[in-house]
């Protein structure tokens, strides 16, 4: 069957250091990858995208990587702040380019002072 | 720009009964996808539309239901109430293919 897994477990990280968030899958061979950033009771907010040809992505104090290979993206922030801790989203679209989105659970993060 | 909003932002409705929720899409986009996140989930795709026309639906039952309208906006309807329909409700639009989804804020459908 397929499956998206992300850090199943909270990440807490203390401000400045860098955090690494996992997102694994099986059984589906997307053209690209999404992450979205979710507080909590709002919806989903775009920060990348990185498509099956690109190894690397970087905006800012992000960085994702996409392996498709071992079947896994890696989200990076650097320099982390407390406003980084929310809960991040990795998302597939395995509809052929219509944008029809396949999220994992999603990674809290909490970043402290 | 206004982004995508949604509307309302909570609801409340009984076992049985029947819900729609509205959503305006960001300028200039004329595709709309209704996503359902229940707590502690990811969100999972429900249907797309494109040019008034479902094109796109998830494993979702034939009580969740769409429209969309010359105007891009949408709704999603949802019959006959279940506990488990409870969740936050999303909208998002896009444009082109392969690109990124904006999403609004999401209903809190809340059903008793």
């Amino acid at each position: 069957s397929q499956k998206i897994e992300q850090n199943s477990e909270a990440l807490n990280i203390q401000e400045g250091k860098t955090a690494t968030l996992t997102c694994n899958y099986t059984n589906y061979s997307p053209a690209y990858l999404q992450w979205y950033r979710q507080d909590p009771g709002r919806g989903p907010v775009f920060l990348l995208l990185i498509r099956e040809n690109e190894k690397e992505k970087r905006k800012e104090r992000l960085k994702v990587t996409f392996d498709t290979t071992l079947k896994q993206s890696l989200f990076h922030i650097t320099a982390s702040q407390p406003a980084d801790s929310a809960t991040y989203l990795c998302a597939l679209d395995i509809s052929s380019g219509y944008s029809t989105l396949t999220f994992g659970k999603g990674t809290m993060l909490l970043v402290s002072p | 720009d206004a982004g995508v909003t949604q509307s309302p932002t909570h609801l409340i409705k009984t076992r049985g009964q029947q819900v729609t929720l509205r959503c305006s899409p960001k300028s200039g986009h004329d595709t709309v996808s209704w996503y359902q996140q229940a707590l502690g989930q990811g969100p999972q795709f429900i249907f797309q539309y494109y040019e008034e026309e479902e094109r796109q639906r998830g494993n979702f039952p034939d009580r969740f239901s769409g429209h969309q309208f010359p105007n891009y906006s949408s709704e999603l309807n949802v019959n006959a109430l279940l506990l488990g329909d409870s969740a936050l409700y999303l909208c998002a639009s896009s444009f082109q293919a392969n690109t990124e989804a904006f999403f609004g804020q999401g209903t809190r459908l809340t059903v008793v």
